[in-house]
């Protein structure tokens, strides 16, 4: 199974801040990795694909990079609606999830 | 649009056959490939498995002996089984789209539904 890592499990920011999100494979994935936004009492919203695309309709304040096993995801500049719970997936084998990033207001 | 709809019982006694259905609306069924995923309460997401229209499946290993997913493209819609369920299958469970299938990223998501299972 391919492990999947993500740091921190939470966050807290503020507003116009910058953030980070780290995940890691456990192994090589290439660039098979996807972002999701979950909001609570809702379903999982994609954000990024293949690591960096954009899906449509998302902001460009979002974005992904990273390939093998190593991948950020970066919001530029916090909005009030970005406060949520951040999840990276595998699809290079079988499917697996990170363990969720929580971001919290500071 | 495209959308997807969960349903089933929201209740299912422990050792029974959890079974839910999720329907597609806005399109055909006939071109993607569809997968379950649950995420227990306050904790993360877990993939289920996936069906083709054809028929084709596959499922996560650690859940294999106990799932059966099918596709009833008459009905635009597929089916998640799984058996012999305990506490630890109490969960919200959500059908997806998958791009670029069969190992591809999930697009599109139902709002999921909640399942717990009872003693």
């Amino acid at each position: 199974d391919i492990q999947m890592t993500q740091s921190p499990s939470t966050l807290a920011a503020s507003v116009g801040d910058r953030v980070t999100i780290t995940c890691r494979a456990s192994e090589n994935i290439s660039k098979w990795l996807a972002w999701y936004q979950q909001k609570p009492g809702r379903a999982p919203n994609l954000l990024i694909y293949k690591a960096s695309t954009l899906q449509s309709g998302v902001p460009s304040r979002f974005s992904g990079s990273g390939s093998g096993t190593e991948f950020t995801l970066t919001i530029s500049s916090l909005q009030p609606e970005d406060f949520a719970t951040y999840y990276c997936h595998q699809y290079n084998s079988y499917n697996t999830f990170g363990q969720g990033t929580k971001l919290e207001i500071q | 649009q495209v959308q997807l709809q969960e349903s089933g019982p929201g209740l299912v006694k422990a050792s029974e056959t959890l079974s839910l259905i999720c329907n597609v609306s806005g399109g055909s069924i006939n071109s993607n490939y569809w997968s379950w995923i649950r995420q227990p309460p306050g904790k993360g997401l877990e993939w289920i498995g996936f069906v083709y229209y054809s028929g084709f499946t596959n499922q996560n290993p650690s859940l294999k002996s106990r799932v059966t997913i099918s596709v009833d493209t008459s009905k635009n819609q597929f089916s998640l089984n799984l058996s012999s369920v305990t506490a630890a299958d109490t969960a919200v469970y959500y059908c997806a789209r998958v791009v670029w299938g069969p190992w591809g990223y999930l697009d599109l998501w139902g709002r999921g539904t909640l399942v717990t299972v009872s003693s």
